[in-house]
């Protein structure tokens, strides 16, 4: 069974650091992983995807790498905002999805 | 596209009652997935249709939690009777499955507080 596990549970950093948020996962045998953004009382909001093949994908400040055979993604965020605060959760596709517990990451003005 | 629509965004009912929670899927797409969140354990898996028939249930916790598909844009998750214990928000995500993008889109939510 796919276990998904996201460190650290919660983050605070102050405004402009750069930081990364980790996954690791159990089971190699995956088709892709998707990393979500959710704020406080709404939905999940998918940020990246990363299929099997590639290595990494990048979207404006952030970048999530993938490395299938240690069973590792990150997800950096550069100049970390105060409107980047919220739940950061990985979600990996083998057979089923699964997803981690998420980060609750808090940027400070 | 308005994307994955749920209705109603939020529900309180007392214990015993019906609950009926809805979702109108991205146009399209091809598999729906009905999720639990709660802060004790996460966001849970309840069931997951693709094409309309239900392929996992295994996460629907017991009798009382059923789930249908009648059309490519309608679902609905059921809950009878309800109990205090289902109180979570409910979410409802879709996804195109045959182009490989594998992208999943979430609904909003449905708040469920049963009393």
């Amino acid at each position: 069974k796919q276990e998904v596990t996201q460190i650290p549970a919660a983050l605070s950093v102050p405004e402009g650091e750069n930081l990364v948020l980790n996954c690791s996962f159990t089971d190699s045998a995956i088709y892709n992983l998707q990393w979500f953004r959710q704020d406080p009382g709404k939905g999940l909001t998918s940020l990246l995807l990363i299929q099997s093949s590639q290595r990494e994908q990048t979207s404006g400040r952030l970048n999530a790498s993938l490395d299938k055979s240690s069973g590792r993604s990150t997800l950096y965020i550069a100049a970390s905002q105060p409107g980047d605060s919220a739940t950061y959760l990985c979600a990996v596709q083998g057979n089923m999805l699964t997803f981690g517990g998420g980060t609750r990451l808090m940027v400070k003005p | 596209d308005a994307g994955v629509i749920q209705s109603p965004r939020h529900e309180v009912t007392e214990m015993g009652q019906e609950v009926t929670l809805r979702c109108k899927p991205i146009s399209g797409h091809n598999s729906l997935f009905w999720y639990r969140q709660t802060m004790m354990r996460g966001l849970e898996l309840l069931i997951y249709f693709n094409n309309n028939v239900p392929i996992d249930d295994s996460g629907m916790p017991e009798d009382r939690f059923s789930a249908k598909m009648p059309n490519a844009s309608f679902s609905t998750l059921k809950i009878q009777p309800s109990e205090p214990r289902d109180s979570a928000v409910y979410f409802c995500a879709s996804r195109e499955d045959s182009t490989g993008a594998n992208v999943l889109t979430f609904g909003a939510g449905s708040r469920l507080t049963v009393l």
